[in-house]
């Protein structure tokens, strides 16, 4: 088991483009969660997803953020139009249905917009 | 309203000394946390939560309620222990979400 991957690990945008982040959870998980580190700062939850099901999306901006998680394929964790605000690293978790507090993190993705 | 607060940003000891991480919290429910840690150039791993009263890796972690307060502590520090750890609370919403709130974090050195 690879555990939660997460591509890219760096992804460099200019301000106003779009960002796809990819996240695909550890085998046999169906629950995903999208959180995001500024700088200086802790994790912060931003959208819970089972499969083609949005949970939970209180932590999610209320523009240009978006989120899915399709019956095949990763989730994905869209930003359009970025600005430099969005500049973070962007963490998935996945966890089982069983036990979902126990959440098991992905590297991470660090976007950089310019 | 929730919130984590891990008050030191960095804190470092020599090897061998006693380490207490402090994490305090603020919760209107019954509380659930956790201690996740990331080693140099590691993804972030949960290390402990309080429901299980376990030791892990010489850590333990207790929960004051009275002080709101889950303060991470090993007895004698080790060079292997220093990594970037986070306090997080579990917020089990209406939605049936299980949200972790993140304290900002404390770096662990541990001199040699």
């Amino acid at each position: 088991n690879a555990g939660v991957m997460q591509n890219p690990r760096h992804l460099v945008r200019r301000r106003g483009q779009e960002a796809r982040l990819r996240c695909s959870p550890m085998k046999g998980h169906s629950h995903v969660y999208w959180y995001r580190q500024l700088p200086e700062e802790g994790l912060k939850f931003m959208v819970y997803l089972q499969k083609e099901n949005i949970i939970d999306e209180s932590g999610m901006p209320k523009e240009r953020f978006s989120a899915e998680f399709p019956k095949e394929g990763p989730s994905i964790l869209r930003i359009q139009q970025v600005v430099r605000g969005d500049s973070a690293a962007y963490f998935c978790a996945s966890s089982p249905s069983e036990t979902p507090y126990e959440q098991y993190f992905g590297p991470g993705t660090r976007l950089t917009v310019t | 309203a929730q919130r984590v607060t891990q008050p030191e940003k960095l804190l470092s000891v020599f090897k061998g000394a006693p380490v207490e991480l402090k994490c305090n919290y603020s919760y209107s429910g019954s509380p659930e946390l956790f201690w996740y840690v990331q080693y140099s150039r590691q993804r972030l791993q949960l290390l402990l939560r309080h429901i299980s009263r376990e030791s892990i890796k010489g850590f333990t972690a207790d929960l004051n309620k009275g002080e709101t307060s889950f303060h991470l502590k090993k007895p004698f520090a080790q060079e292997e222990d220093s990594a970037m750890y986070y306090c997080a609370l579990r917020m089990v919403r209406q939605t049936g979400a299980n949200n972790l709130f993140f304290g900002t974090g404390t770096r662990l050195t541990v001199i040699p």
